[in-house]
């Protein structure tokens, strides 16, 4: 089966510009996530989306994250303005509950604010 | 909720040599736990996942974990490491119930020594 797809792979923005990534989740799985990872830190969840509705955003920065995922597939993970402390590897999963949890990842898009 | 510590951000071994990866989490509920591995500029991909069961389990490219519930322990082991083994491994869990959404720990950096 074809994996989770991101572009762009790589981002170099200055602060307070905006950039969007995007993200196509493995066929039929229902829940996709974001994660943000900083470098030298684990992966930290910023949104999950259950179809199209948003399951869990607490960790979400609202004032400047949106995201969304129309018709319950692909997803877009936007950031306006960037600050230089969004310079992070994001990375999109999907995972079918059903499926004994397993998260399937994308190969991530690297993001540098200058 | 639920949380993941894993105690050495870097592990240095040589070559043949065995490793064992430390893992504990800490949760009020029932869980699954996950090894992954992050090679350089690329997302995660699964070692191996612990269900239910057997508290020892085999993943991919040899490695192994045991998991121990009095000791709220998932620790990952490989008798002889390879100089491709060279990566960043998170530890993670969800709940058994609810939420399916992956906690991750910081990471431990595993260099192999020629």
């Amino acid at each position: 089966e074809a994996g989770v797809a991101q572009s762009p792979r790589y981002k170099i923005i200055e602060k307070r510009q905006s950039v969007a990534f995007w993200c196509n989740p493995i066929s039929g799985h229902a829940t996709l996530y974001w994660y943000q990872q900083i470098l030298g830190q684990g992966p930290k969840l910023l949104i999950q989306f259950q179809n199209n509705g948003v399951v869990d955003d607490s960790q979400l920065p609202k004032d400047r994250f949106s995201a969304e995922r129309l018709k319950g597939v692909d997803s877009t993970l936007k950031i306006q303005p960037a600050k230089l402390e969004d310079s992070a590897v994001y990375l999109c999963a999907s995972s079918d509950r059903n499926r004994d949890r397993e998260a399937f990842f994308g190969q991530g898009t690297r993001l540098t604010v200058v | 909720a639920q949380s993941v510590t894993q105690l050495d951000s870097q592990v240095p071994v040589f070559e043949e040599a065995p490793v064992e990866l430390r893992c504990n989490y800490s949760s009020s509920v029932s869980v699954y736990l996950f090894w992954y591995v992050q090679y350089p500029n690329q997302g995660l991909q699964l070692l191996l996942k612990y269900l239910s069961g057997s508290t020892l389990v085999k993943g991919i490219n040899g490695f192994e974990a045991e998991f121990n519930k009095s000791q709220t322990s998932f620790h990952l082991r490989k008798p002889s490491v390879h100089i491709s083994d060279t990566a960043e491994y998170f530890c993670a869990v969800t709940a058994f119930f609810g939420n399916e959404k992956l906690t991750f720990g910081t990471g431990t950096r595993l260099t192999i020594i020629p």
